[in-house]
């Protein structure tokens, strides 16, 4: 079975700084996807940024990156010029490839922005 | 643009009792999937759906059950209700495909007392 780790249950960060968040997770696939998504005090789950196992491009949405490791099986997000409203739990998540498209979510990293 | 409506948003029930959750996918999407979030939790997969039929099973207890309808909608039955059930219940709904992602309905808060 899948599994995806999150080390860092909470971080801060000063608005308008870099921070990173990591996950890692365990597959024996080839082909999956990867996910962060941002869940806010009102509890909506709102995806920021996916990737593709078969892409060695890094994915990138505004402020938002990942740094994909697939060797490593590492999947971190780099939020640029933090802002107040990024104050969420962030979630990674894994789908496999195959015909099987449920989310495993690791247990989420508390982000604080601090003005 | 439309979004996955789920309903009701909040539920009160007594122990042993029975819910009924509803939900409403983004239109022309054809497959749903139920989700638990318990308090301080990450969500777990219940059971998911695609045309009509069951498509995957995940952490769903036996007292669970749950169908997708005819225009796509799904509901999710829960019976001999226990106050480990109180949790937020997520829906989200996708196009059938690997690139297609999850939309996330807002969840329905289910308290058991």
């Amino acid at each position: 079975a899948q599994t995806v780790t999150q080390s860092q249950p909470e971080m801060s960060v000063q608005e308008a700084e870099t921070v990173t968040l990591s996950c890692t997770y365990d597959t024996s696939e080839n082909n999956y996807y990867l996910f962060w998504y941002k869940q806010p005090p009102s509890r909506q789950m709102i995806l920021v940024i996916r990737q593709e196992a078969y892409k060695q491009q890094n994915a990138t949405e505004n402020r938002f990156s990942v740094n994909f490791q697939k060797a490593a099986k590492s999947f971190s997000l780099k939020i640029s010029d933090s802002q107040l409203g990024d104050t969420a739990m962030y979630f990674c998540a894994y789908r496999g490839g195959g015909s099987n498209y449920k989310l495993t979510f690791g247990k989420g990293t508390l982000l604080t922005v601090n003005p | 643009a439309a979004g996955v409506i789920q309903s009701p948003r909040h539920l009160i029930k007594e122990k042993r009792e029975t819910a009924t959750l509803k939900c409403y996918p983004i239109p022309r999407h054809d497959t749903v999937y139920w989700y638990q979030q318990g308090p301080g939790q990450d969500p777990q997969f219940l059971i998911s759906f695609y045309e009509k039929m069951q498509s995957d099973k995940g952490s769903i207890p036996d007292r669970f059950s749950a169908q997708q309808f005819s225009d796509y909608h799904s509901e999710l039955n829960m019976s001999s209700l226990e106050l480990g059930d109180s949790a937020l219940y997520f829906c989200a709904s996708s196009l059938y495909g690997g690139l297609s992602e999850q939309f996330f309905g807002p969840g329905t808060r289910l308290t058991v007392l």
